[in-house]
């Protein structure tokens, strides 16, 4: 069975940084693309960031760019978000996600709760 | 960047009753359109995988459908009282790989 645990979420100040976990087990991590979603409160699903398997290539939404930076450790079977200079807006369940292909997610984890606020 | 737009809204629908949900994609995305289901306080599940395949233990009233590349639905033939839900498409673009999603339909019971 795959499993997806996010870790790290909490409170922080406008301005201010949060670094995102998520641990990986029952999928060959270090065979698939690995990405972030996030979903604001009463709000729809966005995609934040993704990353190859190799951890050679990472895409970002034009909103986080330059802001946020996705990681991985293969031999940690690890997959991470560095969250910097973090806005309201930014506020938002975290989910670590998943999939064989790359162009769809078949497994979600079970979120992690960001909220950027004073 | 591809836009998918999902209609309607809200659906208002009684247990047994069709569902029958839309997704229009800005420009074609092929066959490469997924579907997923969230409930209250739970992560999204995949229902639907490149426009018409059931995901793993979805039920047989659920299927999906595509035409032209750019017109998907989504359809749930007798609403079960666990599938009022909210829906959401999703694509993803060739280059850069990034992931877009629709911005959801609510399934409310009527």
């Amino acid at each position: 069975e795959v499993q997806l645990v996010e870790s790290g979420g909490g409170l922080v100040q406008p301005g201010g940084s949060l670094r995102l976990s998520c641990a990986a087990s029952g999928v060959t991590f270090s065979s698939y693309w690995m990405s972030w979603v996030r979903q604001a409160p009463g709000k729809g699903l966005e995609w934040v960031a993704n990353i190859r398997t190799d951890g050679s290539e990472k895409y970002y939404v034009d909103s986080v760019e330059g802001r946020f930076t996705i990681s991985r450790d293969n031999a940690k079977n690890s997959l991470y978000l560095q969250m910097n200079s973090l806005r309201d807006e930014d506020t938002a369940v975290y989910y670590c996600v998943t999939g064989p292909t790359g162009y769809r997610v078949d497994h979600w984890g079970q979120g992690t709760l960001v909220t950027v606020s004073s | 960047e591809i836009v998918l737009t999902q209609s309607p809204g809200t659906l208002s629908l009684s247990p047994g009753e069709r569902a029958t949900l839309s997704c229009r994609a800005s420009q074609s995305v092929g066959s490469y359109l997924a579907w997923y289901q969230q409930k209250p306080g739970q992560a999204p599940r995949l229902l639907i995988y490149d426009a018409s395949n059931r995901a793993t233990g979805i039920p047989a009233r659920f299927s999906g459908s595509g035409s032209g590349g750019t017109d998907f639905t989504l359809t749930i033939s007798s609403l079960e009282p666990e599938d009022f839900a909210v829906y959401y498409c999703q694509q993803r673009d060739n280059w850069p790989p990034r992931l877009t999603f629709g911005g959801g339909t609510k399934v409310e019971v009527k």
